[in-house]
């Protein structure tokens, strides 16, 4: 079945930018997300990509998307202490697997002042 | 505009017995997905409703069930709980079906099995 993976964890200064990688297995994922995710709470939508885009970009956040080797990164700009946080990447097939988001383990960000 | 709502936020039960956990979808959205988080085993999807109908169904036992009622709002079932069933439950909601479409989560309800 479809897979995605993340690393467990990255830890970065405040001011500094934060790199998020995140690879896939299903060439057929139309749409593919960024959640967060603070202790304790639920998912918030940060920002979302369709597959036919190799780029999207909203205040802070630039996703990347590499369709050729499946990969997805989410870089936040002048990362601030209150990013720390869980982030997971999604994606979404609705022809294969009706509306079900697959998600990746989540990469937890400390961001250290 | 309010986003998706869930209730309780937490539910403490003991193993056997039965859980009913509440969602609200935001307004306009036909769409109810319920999925687990627990510990150890990442986001795992249950169930998708929309307009009333069980559209798709993950990996889970029977025992986990669930409705959507003709305002939108959904219930999911669990009986029988086990151990194992002790997790964060999130609800989201969208607003189409059939295509992909953003899916937007409430706050989640903690369930916990003594």
């Amino acid at each position: 079945g479809e897979d995605v993976e993340q690393s467990l964890f990255l830890s970065v200064r405040e001011g500094d930018s934060s790199v998020i990688n995140c690879t896939y297995t299903d060439s057929s994922s139309t749409y593919l997300y960024w959640y967060k995710q603070e202790p304790g709470a639920g998912l918030q939508l940060l920002t979302y990509i369709f597959s036919n885009m190799d780029m999207k970009q909203d205040q802070r956040l630039t996703v990347l998307l590499n369709k050729k080797d499946k990969h997805l990164s989410l870089r936040i700009a002048d990362t601030q202490t209150g990013d720390s946080a869980i982030y997971f990447c999604a994606e979404i097939n609705p022809y294969n697997a009706g509306n079900m988001l697959t998600f990746g383990g989540g990469t937890r960000l400390m961001v250290k002042p | 505009e309010a986003g998706v709502t869930q209730s309780p936020t937490h539910l403490i039960k003991t193993r056997g017995q039965q859980a009913t956990l509440r969602c609200s979808p935001i307004s306009g959205h036909t769409s109810v997905y319920w999925y687990q988080q627990a510990l150890g085993l990442g986001l795992q999807f249950l169930l998708w409703y929309d307009e009333g109908e069980e559209r798709n169904r993950g990996n889970f036992p029977p025992r986990f069930s669930g409705r959507q009622f003709p305002n939108y709002s959904s219930e999911l079932n669990v009986n029988a709980l086990e151990l194992e069933d002790s997790a964060l439950y999130l609800c989201a909601s969208s607003s189409l079906a059939g295509g992909a479409d953003t899916q937007y989560f409430g706050p989640g309800t903690r369930l916990t099995v003594l």
